[in-house]
């Protein structure tokens, strides 16, 4: 069964403490992205990956921090810095074309991260 | 601070009519548009794509249509039914440099009534 699994789908933490969200796909996919939706809005672009072991900043990459040592793999830790942690944080992947042949990105389920 | 609650544009419609969601987008040298949906408490679902050498796209009950003169995307989903009500985001890219970034509306909540 092929796809991007995000786990877990809730999870509550203490302010100031680091945590860490998983993002797992097996779609042989280079590209992997982070994205985060708050209520009422669209989903904005965190931290990206074309390929293992680079990345590049979003649009609001203040107060997160990403990896990419394997391909399948692109965990993102929400820091103690981010001032508004709480919200739902959407993992993606896609093929890695280039501008004259852009690919579709798929989405994972989501997790709901609260932080208190 | 973060807004709260939905102020989302809305769309009713009966079940078997067709819907048009649309999206005006901002930016003139985007180059790829794509629509999602998305159930509550789900991930998006990528619904259709459109490059910009087109200005029209369909698929199974969907038709996109670009009009990049006054850079405005629409959705057509004929026969609607009750498992289409959702949001529906498009969603554009601008190529280049920013190849990979998407950049997502606000998103449009789709009610369908049986």
């Amino acid at each position: 069964d092929g796809g991007i699994t995000q786990s877990p789908k809730y999870l509550f933490r203490k302010e100031g403490q680091n945590v860490t969200l998983s993002c797992e796909q097996n779609l042989n996919h280079d590209a992997m992205y982070w994205y985060r939706q708050d209520p009422g809005q669209g989903l904005r672009l965190i931290y990206y990956s074309q390929i293992v072991n680079d990345f590049q900043k979003g649009d609001i990459a203040e107060g997160y921090s990403v990896s990419r040592e394997k391909k399948e793999s692109f965990p993102l830790t929400v820091t103690s810095a981010q001032k508004n942690p709480t919200a739902f944080y959407l993992c993606a992947s896609s093929m890695t074309g280039n501008s004259e042949i852009p690919y579709e990105q798929y989405f994972g389920p989501g997790t709901r991260l609260t932080v208190t | 601070g973060e807004s709260v609650g939905l102020h989302l544009p809305t769309l009713s419609v009966q079940e078997g009519d067709n819907s048009i969601i649309n999206c005006a987008y901002s930016n003139s040298a985007s180059d790829y548009f794509i629509w999602y949906k998305q159930e509550s408490g789900k991930g998006p679902q990528f619904i259709i794509d459109i490059r910009s050498n087109m200005d029209k796209r369909q698929g199974q009950r969907v038709t996109v249509l670009l009009n990049k003169t006054v850079k405005h995307l629409s959705l057509q989903i004929a026969a609607t039914q009750p498992g289409d009500s959702a949001v529906y985001f498009c969603a554009e890219e601008a190529g280049g440099t920013s190849y990979g970034k998407l950049t997502f509306g606000q998103g449009t909540i789709l009610t369908v009534h049986p």
